[in-house]
């Protein structure tokens, strides 16, 4: 069974860092590439950035372009969202998601989200 | 880049048949087939319903369907049933990144 466990959100100070980590198992994760999408509460789904099977391709929104950076570590199975210089406006629940196109943003499976807070 | 732009929401009875259009652009969804759109209910993650326009993964009901026409997409539930109230995003992918709708709630009366 296909599985994705977000963890590493909560609250935060504007201006300060966060590191999110999803964990996969039940498929061969270094063969798909992977993203975070978060949704701001009430508010709709936004797609935050995407990394492929080997990280040779990396692509990011352009409201988080230069302060977070997506990885991965195919040996551990885990994708990272790396967040710094946090605004207000990054509050959400993040998702990480696997691509079954494996590039073309169909994402078949989800996690059950992590909830990043910024406020002072 | 904006938003694709969905109705805010829309209705139906049991039994009636919805539908829900996503429009955008001929830089995304008039010029990409990997249109995609998926149900959320209140509190719990995305679920892929179609995928590739009109594909339907396994395991998803036959009364979902999904079609386009220039650059405007569209998903159509028939015989719409309780359990089919929530939310639904559309998405296209854009060369490098992915954009959504901004959704349509789905009210069964």
């Amino acid at each position: 069974e296909v599985q994705l466990v977000e963890s590493g959100g909560g609250l935060v100070k504007p201006g300060g860092s966060l590191r999110l980590s999803c964990a996969a198992s039940g498929f061969t994760f270094s063969s798909y590439s992977m993203n975070w999408v978060r949704q701001a509460p009430g508010k709709g789904l936004e797609w935050v950035s995407s990394i492929s099977s080997t990280s040779s391709y990396i692509y990011y929104a352009d409201s988080v372009k230069g302060r977070f950076t997506i990885s991965r570590d195919n040996a551990k199975n885990s994708l990272y969202l790396q967040m710094n210089s946090l605004r207000a406006e990054d509050t959400a629940v993040y998702y990480c998601a696997r691509d079954s196109s494996n590039w073309y943003g169909i994402f078949d499976y989800w996690g059950q989200g992590t909830l990043v807070t910024v406020s002072s | 880049q904006s938003a694709l732009t969905q109705p805010a929401s829309v209705s139906g009875s049991p039994g009636q048949s919805i539908t829900i259009s996503c429009t955008g652009t001929s830089s995304d969804v008039g010029g990409s087939n990997y249109v995609s759109w998926y149900q959320q209910h209140p509190g719990k993650a995305p679920k892929l319903m179609i995928y590739d326009v009109s594909n339907r993964p396994s395991g998803v009901s036959n009364r979902f369907s999904g079609s386009k026409s220039g650059n405007t997409a569209s998903l159509t539930i028939s015989g719409l049933q309780a359990e089919d109230e929530g939310d639904y995003y559309c998405s296209s992918y854009t060369g490098g990144s992915t954009l959504f709708g901004g959704g349509t709630k789905l009210t069964v009366l």
